[in-house]
């Protein structure tokens, strides 16, 4: 178990372009899930795959923001035409349905990005 | 709509002086409510799932126990490695998303 895995871990770009983030999931884990979190506040839902179903989506997700879970396994997170409200920390998390109700989230350390 | 409070926003202790932080739910058919510590520039590291209210769990000089409407977290003789930010999460209803609380953010000081 090597944990869940995010790269780029920053990401400065300019406002306009294109960014794409990459998740590996804990191998066991089915459920992946991406979160976006701004200073001083918590992990803000974004949308969640089971294997390579995308489950559900953020209502206020912006139709610029697209992910892809290929094969059910590691999944990609891809703004289009970024916006300096983007700038934040995006968080990937991956949990097991296989382990009963309430199975916890385990999260990678994210990858943070600044758009100028 | 479902809603996760935490408080108070920010907390500082002397190393040794116990306290706890709070957690307030609202939400329809809670199935597990989280608790996990957060470091600057790190993700959430999961710390404790509670499923039903009289529920406690305990991990070194953590306690989390849960009540109908509320969890607490307790630090019993915080030392300043317990320096973090301390959020709260809840999964409810037929959904598989997980709502946050906005954390606390623990100063113990030396």
């Amino acid at each position: 178990d090597t944990g869940v895995s995010q790269n780029p871990r920053h990401k400065i770009t300019k406002r306009g372009q294109n960014v794409t983030f990459r998740c590996d999931p804990i191998s066991e884990h089915n459920r992946l899930y991406w979160y976006r979190q701004t200073l001083g506040q918590g992990p803000e839902f974004l949308t969640y795959f089971q294997n390579e179903a995308q489950l559900e989506k953020s209502r206020l997700l912006s139709d610029r923001f697209s992910a892809e879970r290929p094969k059910g396994s590691f999944s990609t997170l891809e703004i289009q035409r970024t916006e300096q409200g983007d700038s934040a920390m995006y968080l990937c998390a991956s949990s097991s349905s296989f382990t009963g109700v309430g199975s916890p989230l385990h999260f990678g350390n994210g990858t943070r990005l600044t758009v100028t | 709509e479902d809603q996760v409070t935490q408080s108070p926003e920010a907390l500082r202790l002397q190393e040794g002086e116990s306290s706890s932080l709070n957690c307030s739910y609202t939400v329809s058919g809670l199935r597990g409510l989280f608790w996990y510590r957060q470091d600057p520039g790190k993700g959430p590291e999961f710390l404790f799932t509670l499923y039903s209210a009289g529920e406690e769990k305990e991990k070194e000089r953590l306690k989390a126990t849960l009540t109908k409407k509320e969890s607490f977290l307790h630090i019993t003789a915080p030392k300043p490695e317990d320096s973090a930010t301390y959020l709260c999460a809840v999964q409810a209803g037929t959904g598989n998303q997980f709502y946050f609380g906005t954390g606390t953010s623990l100063t113990v000081i030396p």
